[in-house]
């Protein structure tokens, strides 16, 4: 099991830039989930889906922040305008909801960093 | 609504010392409570979870959990500490639906000899 794959890793941008983050969740899962990680605020939750429809996005922090799943093996997060604030690492999880397990599995991350 | 709060953003033990990382939740329903630890520049990884059954839940690396309904606790324990055991460490509770996770704001554990 190749486990959560997101990508890029790291990307630097400069402020006012469009930034897509991309990711890949365990194959059989059907819900999905972004967060961002700070110093400052910690572990954020931005949104969910679940069989590909978003849920919950009450924790998207603006309307430059967007996410959309395709198909159930793909998701991005998409960020236009990219701000200095945005810099974060960005994190995505993946679960089988209905098994009563309610374990997430998250990926490596992608730190980014708007100059 | 579920909260999660871990008692001390910062735990410093010495190595072979007791780990002792705190964790109380409130739920409004019969909680799924989890421990998460994320070393750095990683993801996190699961520890242990509790859902139902023994309330004492043994985890990797040596590390266990006791649920307490009575004290709303979950506490997240190891006897002996070692210095691969430096990391930050996440509570979480389970909202119920779409395995929604609540975390805590997490506690960094340093391990020093």
């Amino acid at each position: 099991d190749a486990g959560v794959i997101q990508s890029p890793r790291h990307e630097v941008t400069e402020m006012g830039q469009e930034v897509t983050l991309r990711c890949k969740p365990i194959s059989g899962h059907n819900s999905l989930f972004w967060y961002r990680q700070t110093m400052m605020r910690g572990l954020e939750l931005l949104i969910y889906f679940n069989n590909n429809v978003p849920i919950d996005d009450s924790g998207m922090p603006e309307d430059r922040f967007s996410a959309k799943m395709p198909n159930a093996s793909f998701s991005t997060l998409k960020i236009q305008p990219s701000e200095p604030r945005d810099s974060a690492v960005y994190f995505c999880a993946s679960s089988l909801s209905g098994d009563f397990s309610y374990e997430q599995y998250f990926g490596p991350g992608t730190r980014l960093t708007v100059t | 609504a579920q909260s999660v709060t871990q008692l001390g953003s910062h735990v410093s033990v010495s190595e072979g010392a007791l780990v002792l990382l705190r964790c109380n939740y409130s739920s409004s329903v019969p909680p799924y409570l989890f421990w998460y630890v994320q070393y750095p520049n990683q993801g996190l990884q699961l520890l242990l979870k509790y859902t139902t059954g023994a309330t004492l839940v043994k985890g990797i690396n040596g590390f266990e959990a006791e649920f307490k309904k009575s004290e709303t606790s979950f506490h997240l324990t190891k006897p002996s500490a070692h210095m691969s055991d430096a990391a930050e460490y996440f509570c979480a509770v389970s909202e119920g639906g779409y395995n929604k996770l609540i975390f805590g704001a997490g506690t960094r554990l340093a391990v020093h000899p």
